[in-house]
């Protein structure tokens, strides 16, 4: 039972324009989003969270949208440039059975940005 | 400086063999975590420690057996090695557990092909 989805396995885009992620879930406990990017060969790396409270985070370039009652978030990047290309993962996470910090991963998005 | 840093990046051996993985975290962090991605790119938690104590036990065969002999180690041993453990197994850290909202800090992880 996949509780974090990706449905899109690649997203290709041009530099400069908007790349938007999209994830969806399906556990209402869930209450904190993560995501994180990741280089071949490399670890994932920690990029934006949100948390349930909220609808919208920004970080720079980077802006997270969550969307609780469809239970879907959305990672954008304005303007995208040809570093953004990787492996994005969307992550969640809950209080369920007091293990408050176990991830919940989707199977990631490849990104490729154009130049 | 490595925060957390993985040995050995790949590994390639026999079916029926046992193999270690090794993990450090040099970050002061109290909790460690063992992923696998799977072919499908699926990435999974199999175990967490916190302060060299199990925490998170999913459901994983007990042919795994984690280990952790101070808290900034966490090593991953596998006994009788099937084709099907060949993945990729990523070691994370994290501050501290039963803190919400912590960011996961991921090593570059290990290659593990099963012949």
């Amino acid at each position: 039972d996949q509780q974090v989805k990706q449905n899109s396995p690649s997203l290709s885009v041009q530099e400069g324009r908007i790349s938007i992620l999209n994830c969806d879930y399906t556990n209402s406990m869930f209450d904190y989003f993560l995501w994180y990017k990741k280089y071949p060969a490399e670890g994932p790396t920690f990029l934006i969270s949100i948390s349930s409270i909220k609808d919208k985070n920004e970080d720079g370039r980077f802006t997270v949208f969550l969307n609780k009652s469809a239970k879907h978030l959305s990672l954008h990047i304005v303007p995208s440039q040809p570093g953004d290309s990787a492996v994005y993962f969307c992550a969640a996470t809950g209080h369920y059975g007091g293990a408050t910090n176990k991830l919940i991963f989707g199977t990631g998005t490849l990104l490729a940005v154009q130049p | 400086d490595t925060a957390v840093s993985q040995t050995p990046k790949y590994l390639v051996t026999q079916m029926g063999n046992d193999k270690s993985i090794k993990c450090e975290q040099n970050l002061g962090h109290d909790t460690m975590y063992w992923y696998k991605q799977d072919s499908k790119k699926f990435l999974k938690i199999m175990f967490s420690y916190n302060n060299k104590e199990l925490i998170i036990n999913e459901t994983v065969p007990n042919r795994f057996s984690p280990k952790s002999p101070d808290k900034a180690h966490l090593n991953l041993h596998i006994n009788s090695l099937e084709l099907g453990d060949s993945a990729v197994y990523f070691c994370a850290s994290s501050p501290r557990w039963g803190v919400d909202r912590e960011t996961q800090y991921f090593g570059p992880g290990t290659r593990l092909l099963v012949l």
